[in-house]
């Protein structure tokens, strides 16, 4: 079974200023997709990022990017110039590649805290 | 684009009670849907799988006969809680998956289910 660990049950950083978030995974397959969602109080879930295993270039969304180390299973998620509409829940999930068949496995989250 | 509606929002209900929460994809097809639970400042944890016109799949430790789910049609997924208990009480939060492919899952805003 596959495990999803994000160690940093809280951050805090300040406005406009870059946040890096942890992620480690486990898993025996080598094909796979990788996730980062963003949970604000109103409780829905929004993608911000994804990755695909097999692609070893980094996903990069506006200020948003992560840092893929397959061999180390490590997804972390980098916010740069951070705003005050970052300050949520995020979560960081593994889906495999069964035809998108499997649920996601996602850690236990991390709150930011955005300080003005 | 790629929209899912939960209804409801918030439910009370009392104990003994059956319960039916509605997950709908609004401008696509859902080929599969998937029904996660999150308890209070916790993860999602995936309770099951539905794929259209076949029975659901279960995760390990869900009570099949408690969480009932019907996918009778590629927009449409139904959960209900028979014979809800307290324990019951959660936030439960459906998401749907595309023909597309790339594993990316569209959530629905989710359910607060309280049980007097």
């Amino acid at each position: 079974a596959q495990t999803v660990t994000q160690s940093q049950p809280e951050m805090s950083v300040q406005e406009a200023e870059t946040v890096t978030l942890s992620c480690t995974y486990d898993t025996s397959e080598s094909d796979y997709y990788l996730f980062w969602y963003k949970q604000p109080p109103s409780r829905q879930m929004i993608l911000v990022i994804r990755q695909e295993a097999y692609k070893q270039q980094n996903a990069t969304e506006n200020r948003f990017s992560v840092n893929f180390q397959k061999a180390a299973k490590s997804f972390s998620l980098k916010i740069s110039d951070s705003q005050l509409g970052d300050a949520a829940m995020y979560f960081c999930a593994y889906g495999g590649r069964r035809g998108g068949a499997d649920g996601l496995t996602f850690g236990k989250g991390t709150h930011l805290i955005i300080q003005p | 684009g790629a929209v899912v509606s939960q209804h409801p929002s918030r439910v009370i209900c009392k104990s003994g009670t059956s319960v039916k929460i509605e997950c709908r994809s609004l401008d696509f097809q859902a080929t599969t849907m998937f029904w996660y639970r999150q308890f209070p400042k916790q993860s999602l944890m995936l309770m099951a799988t539905s794929n259209e016109g076949s029975k659901a799949t279960y995760e390990q430790g869900v009570e099949k006969d408690k969480f009932l789910i019907n996918h009778a049609s590629l927009t449409l997924s139904t959960l209900t809680v028979t014979s809800a208990h307290p324990e019951d009480s959660s936030f439960y939060i459906c998401s749907a998956r595309g023909s597309h492919g790339g594993n990316e899952q569209f959530f629905g805003p989710g359910t607060r289910l309280t049980v007097l």
